[in-house]
């Protein structure tokens, strides 16, 4: 079945520590997204991809990084955990239109 | 800059009864795509409903519908005979250029038994 997914759900770890937040979807979809999201509040654009070796940043400034390799993965990176990356990050997909969201990851940086 | 604006923070509906989500936005682009997500309490975001702008009926998904208002830039939601399951988050989104993605700020929706 062609989903979209993502690793771990969640994560506590310690300010510092480097980290990889991994999103694969099997719905061949070229456009590639993360999404930065405070429990219960709006959506923030952290990077995007519209295929392999494209990526752009988001509207929201962040500390996190990512790439493109393969079509079907888009992994997130935060070399040094801080607190103010405590959020969920959500991983979505495209073809034509519309978005379909993975799970989320829910990050807790102490 | 294309922003979408979603005026309702909460709602709440009694069980069976009948519920409208509102949702305005602001563009310049003649073609775009509008859609409505709902996110549960700690679930994955889905998406509920989808509506071409080119297209004046309005789309429907069973108990969900929109009244799409091209000319006063509206997009509200119907949800008809409100179920316990409809309790969540509710964002309005827009796309133009099939590239930038907009998000209202979402509206979350209690439905009480």
């Amino acid at each position: 079945e062609a989903d979209i997914y993502q690793t771990p759900r969640y994560l506590v770890i310690g300010t510092g520590k480097k980290i990889t937040l991994e999103c694969s979807q099997t719905m061949g979809h070229d456009k590639m997204y993360w999404y930065q999201q405070d429990p219960g509040m709006e959506l923030h654009l952290i990077h995007y991809s519209y295929g392999v070796n494209s990526t752009e940043k988001g509207d929201l400034s962040s500390e996190s990084t990512v790439s493109r390799i393969r079509t079907e993965h888009f992994p997130l990176t935060l070399e040094s955990a801080r607190p103010s990356h405590t959020s969920q990050y959500l991983c979505a997909s495209s073809g034509a239109d519309t978005q379909y969201f993975g799970p989320g990851t829910r990050l807790t940086v102490l | 800059a294309q922003t979408v604006t979603q005026s309702q923070p909460e709602m709440s509906v009694q069980e069976a009864e009948t519920v409208t989500l509102s949702c305005t936005y602001d563009t310049s682009e003649n073609n775009y795509y509008l859609f409505w997500y709902k996110q549960p309490p700690s679930r994955q975001m889905i998406l509920v409903i989808r509506q071409e702008a080119y297209k004046q009926q309005n789309a429907t998904e069973n108990r969900f519908s929109v009244n799409f208002q091209k000319a006063a830039k509206s997009f509200s939601l119907k949800i008809s005979d409100s179920q316990l399951g409809d309790t969540a988050m509710y964002f309005c989104a827009s796309l133009y250029n099939n590239n930038d993605m907009r998000f209202g700020a979402g509206t979350r929706l209690t439905v009480k038994p």
